[in-house]
């Protein structure tokens, strides 16, 4: 099965707040990653949550890990039409140190 | 600070021809990842390097694809031959290392079609 499930679209209007959610299979993940990816372009580096933690705050960004369930969840607030994109959580394997990314959720940004 | 740059971002190619991808890591960066992204999916990893050293080869088509890492700096990753499946986004990214919150940085990737 997956080691990385994403609902695959996420449609709000602007202003409003976005909530991307992700699951995971891989208990051992100390690190996991949250990526933005726009149309032709590379990953980029949003934001990360350490294990130990269950929120952390970054400016707009919320991150909520809940470890027992394995459930990773990033929220935008005042979501901008800019930050339509492509997200992708990945939570890192310590074994490898390999990141683990499922197929990503696509926000679109209503005006 | 400049990030990961990869060359080049669009290669059309027959099936059965070579083609080598090029990066360039963030200075300092001393691991190096190469990936492939399909249309539609994330990506997933083909081959990391810690220094020189491939670590972790076991996702890479050892039949048709080759990497290099000379020096420990820029990497190459060849294909050879291309097959139609192969094509798709190769993404390259780098990190200070594996232990801690080592963040990886994607380059822009490049975009191989292979007709």
């Amino acid at each position: 099965g997956e080691d990385v499930e994403q609902s695959l679209f996420l449609s709000v209007r602007e202003g409003d707040s976005s909530v991307i959610n992700c699951t995971y299979t891989d208990s051992s993940s100390t690190y996991l990653y949250w990526y933005k990816q726009e149309p032709g372009a590379g990953l980029q580096l949003l934001t990360y949550i350490f294990s130990n933690m269950d929120m952390k705050q970054d400016q707009r960004l919320t991150v909520l890990l809940n470890k027992k369930d394995k459930h990773l969840s990033l929220r935008i607030a005042d979501t901008q039409t800019g930050d339509s994109a492509i997200y992708f959580c990945a939570p890192r394997r310590d074994s490898s140190y390999k990141l683990i990314f499922g197929s990503g959720t696509r926000l679109l940004v209503r005006p | 600070e400049a990030g990961v740059v990869q060359s080049p971002r669009y290669k059309i190619i027959e099936k059965k021809q070579p083609v080598a991808f090029w990066c360039n890591p963030i200075s300092g960066h001393n691991t190096l990842y190469w990936y492939r992204q399909n249309l539609g999916q994330g990506p997933e990893l083909l081959i990391r390097y810690e220094n020189e050293e491939a670590v972790d080869d076991s996702q890479l088509p050892k039949d048709r694809f080759s990497a290099e890492r000379l020096k420990g700096v820029d990497s190459t990753l060849k294909i050879q031959p291309a097959e139609l499946g192969d094509s798709a986004v190769y993404l390259c990214a780098s990190s200070l290392g594996e232990t801690g919150a080592y963040e990886q940085y994607f380059g822009p990737g490049t975009r191989l079609t292979v007709t």
